[in-house]
């Protein structure tokens, strides 16, 4: 059974730091995709960014509102994926789902979306 | 980067069919992947491609696309359906960016 349990969220000021974790089993870790969706408070879904698996290249992709503040990493080792961010506004206050990413073509059809999620981290940015 | 619009609530009654649908110019060129979510709890995938369900998801759940719209079917809803409903796709720009939908609330009277 997969598993995505995401750690780290709390309050934190504007301006600050905080690093979120996401422990994932039940699945070859190093071969998967990831991503990080985040949902403000009474909100819809926001597709925050992904990282290919090393062999794909291990590249990242950002949405434009996080891009140059926060960096998404992997330890395939650990099987844990990570969100470190930086310059926290108030407005990046949500819920950070962490998710596996498919990405695969079949007979000229190519496909994405958000497979397994975890339960969610709450970040809160406040002063 | 690109948009894509739901109905902001629909409404069915118990084992009637609602269908739920989702705008946007990406949709011509990408397809859709659906999201329930349930109060409290994060998403799950119901739907992905041109209509594949993933392991666990009843075959009440359907979808379709033409031209700029992405619909999911429900058939014969149950009370546990009740959810937001979200679709998404990739950035019409083509480059790797990902965008949701503004969500459906489907309420089973």
């Amino acid at each position: 059974e997969v598993q995505l349990v995401e750690s780290g969220g709390g309050l934190v000021k504007p301006g600050g730091s905080l690093r979120l974790s996401c422990a994932a089993s039940g699945f070859t870790f190093s071969n998967a995709w990831m991503s990080w969706v985040r949902q403000a408070p009474g909100k819809g879904l926001e597709w925050v960014g992904r990282i290919k698996s090393k062999t794909d290249g291990g590249t990242t992709d950002y949405a434009a509102p996080v891009k140059g503040r926060f960096t998404i990493s992997r330890d395939d080792s650990k099987n844990t994926l990570y969100l470190q961010m930086n310059s926290l506004k108030t407005e990046d206050t949500a819920v950070y789902y962490c998710t596996t990413f498919r990405a695969y073509c079949t007979n000229g059809v190519c496909l994405e979306y958000f497979q397994h999620w975890g339960q969610g981290t709450l970040v809160t940015v406040s002063s | 980067s690109s948009e894509l619009t739901q109905d902001p609530a629909v409404s069915v009654a118990l084992g009637q069919t609602v269908r739920i649908t989702c705008q946007g110019d990406s949709l011509r060129s990408y397809y859709a992947s659906w999201y329930q979510q349930k109060p409290g709890q994060a998403p799950v995938l119901v739907i992905y491609g041109k209509n594949n369900r993933p392991s666990g998801i009843p075959d009440r759940f359907s979808g379709s696309s033409s031209g700029n719209t992405a619909s999911l079917t429900i058939t014969g809803a149950q009370a546990e359906d009740e959810a937001d409903y979200y679709c998404n796709s990739r950035d019409s720009s083509g480059n790797p960016s990902y965008v949701f939908g503004t969500g459906t609330k489907v309420t089973v009277l």
